[in-house]
């Protein structure tokens, strides 16, 4: 079956540091990959939508120059926060598609940030 | 994004039992997914639905893709204790790319 790596599995940096997350498919070419964040006990956020080789769709919201979202390779995309604040805190999780309804969506098993 | 009402938001109920629970939204969906989440995971797809009307089973879970295409509904027959985990159902609109949305969660509680 379709496997999403994501790495890494938690993370503490410090306050104004940048902090990069991968999120890789391992065994399908995903054409594209989703970026959620999740707060404790609180549903998935979509952040943006990922497509190899174009800029990323940013949600309502989310600031494009805080979380960095770069989509190199059909396997591999990757957020980068920026200048990390407490607030930014939290539990992102990636998702990959090979594309179409039938294909389903796999996700990464998360990466806790931390930030102090 | 969109928002994707998801009831009971928690559920606490004895082994064995059946469990209900609903997704409902004011958009229409072309596709709707359910997904479970266990504490500091991913989530786990459960079901798929492509349809509108369409029911689907997987093992003891059966989920529906409600006919006006603005609800799901996920059932749980005779829970056991590995149940218990968060439960999200994920919308997905149509005409837009492939973005899902996901629904608020209901949390449930196994007491064996």
């Amino acid at each position: 079956g379709a496997v999403v790596s994501q790495h890494p599995s938690r993370v503490i940096c410090k306050s104004g540091t940048s902090v990069k997350i991968e999120c890789r498919s391992l065994d399908f070419q995903a054409t594209t990959m989703f970026w959620y964040r999740q707060f404790p006990k609180k549903s998935l956020m979509l952040m943006a939508t990922s497509n190899e080789g174009s800029k990323a769709t940013y949600e309502q919201g989310v600031e494009k120059d805080k979380f960095l979202i770069n989509h190199a390779s059909l396997t591999l995309s990757t957020l980068t926060v920026t200048s990390a604040h407490p607030e930014d805190s939290s539990f992102y999780i990636c998702s990959a598609t090979r594309g179409g309804g039938s294909y389903g969506y796999t996700f990464g098993s998360g990466t806790r940030l931390t930030v102090v | 994004g969109q928002q994707l009402n998801q009831s009971p938001q928690s559920m606490f109920i004895q082994e064995g039992e059946d469990v209900s629970m609903n997704c409902t939204s004011s958009s229409i969906f072309n596709t709707w997914l359910w997904y479970k989440q266990d504490p500091g995971e991913g989530p786990v797809l459960l079901i798929a639905l492509y349809k509108a009307g369409e029911l689907t089973s997987n093992g003891r879970l059966t989920a529906q893709f409600g006919i006006t295409r603005k609800d799901s509904f996920l059932n749980i027959s005779a829970s056991i204790p590995s149940d218990v985990g968060i439960y999200f159902c994920a919308g997905q609109l149509i005409n837009t790319g492939n973005q899902f949305y996901f629904g608020t969660g209901t949390s449930l509680t196994v007491i064996p």
